[in-house]
């Protein structure tokens, strides 16, 4: 039972190329999340999908792509990296948006962009 | 904009003493949680308290709600060297799921 799982876990790329991070859990929860942890800022949500082929923007979604065409996988993608794009990255997923509903998160992914 | 600031942002504390730490919030909930972070690792739930709700327990954790006051207090008593970690605060409103958190604090039990 693998749970959340990210990958890469570590990455390193060069201004203005296209990196895609890859986020699958085995759960088949129907939300899942992309957040940016950076220090000062705490986690800021990217974008979130609330089931296959629906995702909406969060609070940082400039310079991300994401996509959800099946339930399990929510790839995040930077279309041209930025080095203000160097962060760690958690993906996460939640059952439903019931009330007492939390969301597990995966191990992350530290991208630094050159 | 974060929705929870937290205090302190940094605590210090020997193995035993109990920690406190502070969420404060700025608009109506449906939920606040607590994650713990370990250095390197990704999130990990503790603790989830509904807006009609004041106080939670669950082992030595410890959360109270005043929604009054927008704010919430995370105690975790008879602390241990494995509970370092930094700790943050994070609510829910509406029907959508999404989480706002707050920066965190970090929490150091010397052994």
């Amino acid at each position: 039972d693998a749970g959340i799982t990210q990958s890469p876990r570590y990455k390193i790329t060069e201004t203005g190329r296209q990196v895609t991070l890859m986020c699958h859990q085995t759960w088949s929860h129907s939300y899942m999340f992309w957040y940016r942890q950076d220090l000062g800022h705490g986690l800021r949500l990217i974008y979130y999908s609330a089931a296959a082929d629906i995702t909406d923007k969060g609070e940082v979604p400039d310079g991300y792509v994401v996509s959800r065409s099946k339930t399990e996988n929510f790839p995040l993608t930077l279309e041209s990296a930025t080095r203000s794009q160097t962060s760690v990255y958690f993906c996460a997923s939640m059952r439903t948006s019931g009330l007492t509903d939390t969301q597990y998160f995966g191990p992350g992914t530290r991208l630094t962009v050159l | 904009s974060q929705q929870g600031e937290e205090d302190p942002q940094a605590l210090s504390i020997q193995e035993g003493e109990n920690a406190t730490m502070n969420c404060s919030y700025k608009t109506s909930i449906n939920n606040l949680q607590w994650y713990r972070q370990n250095s390197g690792r990704g999130l990990v739930h503790l603790i989830l308290i509904r807006s009609n709700e004041r106080e939670k327990h669950s082992g030595r954790l410890r959360v109270t709600l005043d929604t009054s006051k927008k704010s919430s207090s995370l105690l975790i008593t008879a602390s241990r060297a494995a509970d370092t970690a930094s700790y943050f605060c994070a609510t829910v409103g509406g029907n959508t799921g999404k989480l706002i958190f707050g920066q965190g604090t970090t929490l150091q039990v010397k052994p």
